[in-house]
């Protein structure tokens, strides 16, 4: 079976602070790669995905994600976090027709 | 966006008995659906992915006699947990995507079943 693994559960970042979440996944052949966010009580919203071309990937509310080949990964970046960032954030990769999500990484911003 | 809509938000139901789940996409003709199971504090796990016409397609250990999925309309795709035991309590979540390979799927809101 794929996975996609986070390796980061809950982050703690004080607004302004820099914002890497890592993503990796495992499988060798042509792949999508997606990050999704889930604000608190909402429904799950893409922020940027990555199909083909330019490695880097640039989503709303100033996120971009790299994709890199050959350490099978697509980390998530933000120059400067916002309390509003606050939400649980999702890895996903789409394979064959199929999603797969990562564990989710939970960041809290504080102001 | 595209909108994708779950009903209900949430059921109560009766242990032994079966519950249904809506899935719809509101503006757009999704030709696949997803189905996933989020537990508490952990990923979604796809269940099932569906096409509309044809079976669905189940990921390893998923009963497919007790999760039946149906997807009979380009709009539409259902999930039905027969014979509910307290342990198939989750929150269900579907995912629509318009073209099979590629494009991004968009979520519906979740279904949080209780099963008592």
């Amino acid at each position: 079976a794929q996975s996609v693994s986070q390796h980061n559960h809950h982050v703690i970042l004080s607004e302004a602070a820099s914002l890497e979440l890592g993503c990796n996944y495992s499988y060798g052949g042509t792949v999508n790669l997606f990050w999704y966010v889930q604000y608190p009580g909402q429904h799950l919203q893409l922020l940027l995905k990555y199909f083909s071309g330019d490695p880097l990937v640039k989503g709303i509310k100033g996120f971009e994600a790299e994709f890199i080949k050959s350490k099978f990964s697509f980390n998530l970046r933000k120059p400067s976090v916002q309390w509003s960032d606050t939400a649980e954030y999702f890895c996903a990769v789409s394979i064959f027709n199929k999603f797969y999500f990562g564990s989710g990484t939970k960041l809290n911003v504080k102001p | 966006g595209a909108v994708v809509s779950q009903h209900p938000s949430w059921v109560i139901c009766k242990s032994g008995t079966s519950v249904k789940i809506e899935c719809r996409s509101l503006d757009f003709q999704a030709t696949t659906m997803f189905w996933y199971r989020q537990f508490p504090k952990q990923s979604l796990m796809l269940m099932a992915t569906s096409n509309e016409g044809s079976k669905a397609t189940y990921e390893q250990g998923v009963e497919k006699d007790k999760f039946l999925i149906n997807h009979a309309s380009l709009t539409l795709s259902t999930l039905t947990v027969t014979s509910a035991h307290p342990e198939d309590s989750s929150f269900y979540i579907c995912s629509a995507r318009k073209d099979r390979e590629g494009a991004e799927a968009f979520f519906g809101q979740g279904t949080r079943l209780t099963v008592v």
